[in-house]
């Protein structure tokens, strides 16, 4: 079945470590998108991509860093420069153009918390 | 400021009763997407609305547009312990089909 995979599932990091978080997609979506979400305060957009090789900040940028070298991967790394990185990360993807653009598909998050 | 407002901020019911919740923007929504989401898990995609006026119901779930396309109420009848969650707004608010702006959510608890 198609889907997102985000990995690890939980991570522990220690102050002024760099983590990377893992999102692989086989649902041959042009789309990828990285959102932070903390409690009573919804999503919140990080990066996204539209197209490989291209990718665009969002609302929440500092901090962090992605690639988009193939379609089916978007990995989010969270750098020591980001001041709470303790958060849950959802990745999600979609079809690029028209209203189908925005109905995303998501991961089931990776859980950080910075020690 | 939060673009997208959701109200009420939790709600609790009973088994079987009726419930609405609801997502209001002070600008025009180009597409209005209704999500849930299991505590610690994914979104899943519920239902989408682009046209004012516009209403779409899956199983006992009804969303609808205002003709103004600022307000977005969902409606659940019945429910039941399985509608329990987090039920967020995605919205476009900017008309370009490339990204959402989201609620911060409303939780949802049904009691037995």
């Amino acid at each position: 079945d198609g889907g997102i995979t985000q990995s690890p599932k939980y991570l522990f990091r220690k102050e002024g470590q760099n983590v990377t978080l893992s999102c692989e997609q086989n649902l041959n979506h042009d789309a990828m998108y990285w959102y932070r979400q903390d409690p009573g305060q919804g999503l919140r957009l990080i990066y996204y991509s539209q197209i490989v090789n291209d990718f665009q900040k969002g609302d929440i940028a500092e901090g962090y860093s992605v690639s988009r070298e193939k379609k089916e991967s978007f990995p989010l790394t969270v750098t020591s420069a980001q001041k709470n990185p303790t958060a849950f990360y959802l990745c999600a993807s979609s079809r690029s153009g028209g209203s189908g653009a925005n109905v995303l598909t998501f991961g089931a998050g990776s859980r950080l918390t910075v020690l | 400021s939060q673009e997208l407002e959701q109200s009420p901020q939790s709600l609790i019911v009973q088994e079987g009763k009726n419930l609405t919740i609801n997502c209001t923007s002070s600008k025009t929504l180009y597409g209005l997407y209704w999500y849930k989401q299991k505590y610690g898990e994914g979104l899943i995609f519920l239902m989408m609305l682009q046209k004012g006026g516009e209403e779409k119901s899956h199983e006992k779930i009804t969303a609808k547009l205002d003709e103004k396309k600022q307000q977005s109420s969902l409606h659940i009848t019945a429910s039941q312990p399985s509608h329990a969650g987090i039920y967020l707004c995605g919205a476009d608010i900017t008309g370009a089909n490339s990204k959402l702006t989201f609620g911060k959510g409303i939780t949802l608890s049904v009691r037995p």
